[in-house]
């Protein structure tokens, strides 16, 4: 199994500020990716990243793939209560059909 | 539409029973699986299926089982639930070829007493 090391493992923060999640690894995959999942619901895809160096956004979110292709990182800029949720990153490695997920941020977005 | 739906929602079993978790998708994909998820643990895979008729075992298959029904349903079934099955399981399904992105049901809570 390849490990996907997620941090921080918790966050708290205001309304507002801005935010970075970490994703790495040791191994290096094919494609990344990003799922948000709220309590009591199933995680749902955000993003997948494929190239090196990729940089997507999605509105307040920038995500980023490693040069390698061995990191991912995660940023919200003016964070809303909104985005509360758990933040799940995961690796697929080319030839296989199942991801390797991270453990997971938790981020709590206060008013 | 549905995506993908899961039975039950919740669920309670004293040691020792049995149940099956059912999964069924409409979106036509190929692949499905089977995750437990536990606090501080993430998403453990239990079971896939890459396509139907075929099926392999994750990294956490002790105690369970499968059967791929058909292409849209894919079922976990406990034969004898211990309390370390107490977890919150998701069933997935994807379409490859491509990135693999997968796409969750609400998943089942169940509690083995």
């Amino acid at each position: 199994t390849q490990l996907l090391e997620q941090s921080p493992q918790f966050l708290s923060i205001q309304e507002g500020e801005n935010l970075t999640v970490y994703c790495n690894s040791s191994s290096v995959f094919s494609s990344l990716q990003w799922y948000r999942q709220e309590p009591g619901e199933g995680p749902v895809l955000l993003v997948t990243v494929v190239t090196g160096g990729e940089v997507k956004k999605l509105k307040r979110l920038t995500f980023q793939f490693g040069d390698a292709r061995k990191d991912s990182s995660l940023h919200i800029t003016a964070a809303q209560p909104g985005d509360t949720g758990l933040y799940l990153c995961a690796g697929a490695s080319g030839g296989g059909y199942a991801l390797n997920f991270g453990k997971g941020t938790s981020l709590l977005v206060t008013p | 539409n549905a995506g993908v739906t899961q039975t039950p929602k919740f669920q309670v079993l004293k040691t020792g029973q049995s149940m099956t978790l059912q999964c069924a998708q409409d979106m036509n994909h190929n692949s499905m699986y089977w995750y437990r998820q536990d606090p501080g643990m993430g998403l453990r895979l239990i079971y896939y299926s890459a396509s139907e008729g075929t099926t392999d075992k994750g990294e956490v298959p002790n105690g369970y089982n499968v059967s791929r029904l058909n292409k849209r349903e894919f079922s976990l079934r406990l034969e004898s639930a211990a309390p370390s099955q107490t977890s919150v399981y998701f069933c997935a399904s994807s379409e490859p070829p491509g990135y693999y992105e997968q796409y969750f049901g609400p998943g089942t809570r169940l509690t083995v007493t």
